[in-house]
């Protein structure tokens, strides 16, 4: 159990356009989801902490007008990078809250060129 | 961001040796969990600690939640290829939010 999806797995974009990344929990209800970005050869910093049904609360240094975040529905939160820059591209992460435990998605890359 | 302190920052060593890494922090944690990364996924959950003290195996893996609350190591005994990979070492306070380590790359040669 306990298991996160992530859509697309990687996606190349141009510079100004908007990305949409979707994080699923396929076996549980998660009314907390975060989302994460890691540059290569560096650890997992967070982003933001998104709750179902309300704003997403977003870590210091972290544009809310840049990375959108919607948490609609208990098993689904968006992460929309808009108007991305090659400065964007990074692996994006996202992790469901289940029994007070963090369960991750296999990441999303993003290449913004 | 804050990061927990990790090291060592890289090990390479031979198929069947065992593997000591450790994390520390300037503050305390209630809870200390080790995760392991392979290239272009997401982190898998390795073992949790949420006692002080507290020492927890899971197959030949042992980790330890250290006595003050800041700090925690991870210990692999005979080690396989499958090991390779970046560990990370993560500690939770009140809230949900998960402070990262700064990883550990593990390469295993046979």
């Amino acid at each position: 159990g306990a298991v996160v999806s992530q859509h697309p797995s990687r996606v190349i974009c141009k510079s100004g356009t908007s990305v949409k990344i979707e994080c699923r929990s396929l076996d549980f209800q998660a009314t907390t989801m975060f989302w994460y970005r890691q540059f290569p050869k560096q650890s997992l910093m967070l982003m933001a902490t998104s709750n179902e049904g309300s704003k997403a609360t977003y870590e210091q240094g972290v544009e809310k007008d840049k990375f959108l975040i919607n948490h609609a529905s208990l098993t689904l939160s968006t992460l929309t990078v808009t108007s991305a820059h090659p400065e964007d591209s990074s692996f994006y992460i996202c992790s469901g809250d289940f029994q007070e435990t963090q369960y991750f998605g296999p990441g999303t890359r993003l290449l913004v060129l | 961001g804050q990061q927990l302190n990790q090291s060592p920052q890289s090990m390479f060593i031979q198929e069947g040796e065992d593997v000591s890494m450790n994390c520390t922090s300037s503050s305390i944690f209630n809870t200390w969990l080790w995760y392991k990364q392979d290239p272009g996924e997401g982190p898998v959950l390795l073992i949790a600690l949420y006692k002080a003290g507290e020492l927890t195996s899971n197959g030949r893996l042992t980790a330890q939640f250290g006595i003050t609350r800041k700090d925690s190591f991870l210990n692999i005994s005979a080690s396989i290829p499958s090991d390779v990979g970046i560990y990370f070492c993560a500690g939770q306070s009140n809230t949900d939010k998960l402070i990262f380590g700064t990883g550990t790359r593990l390469q295993v040669f046979p």
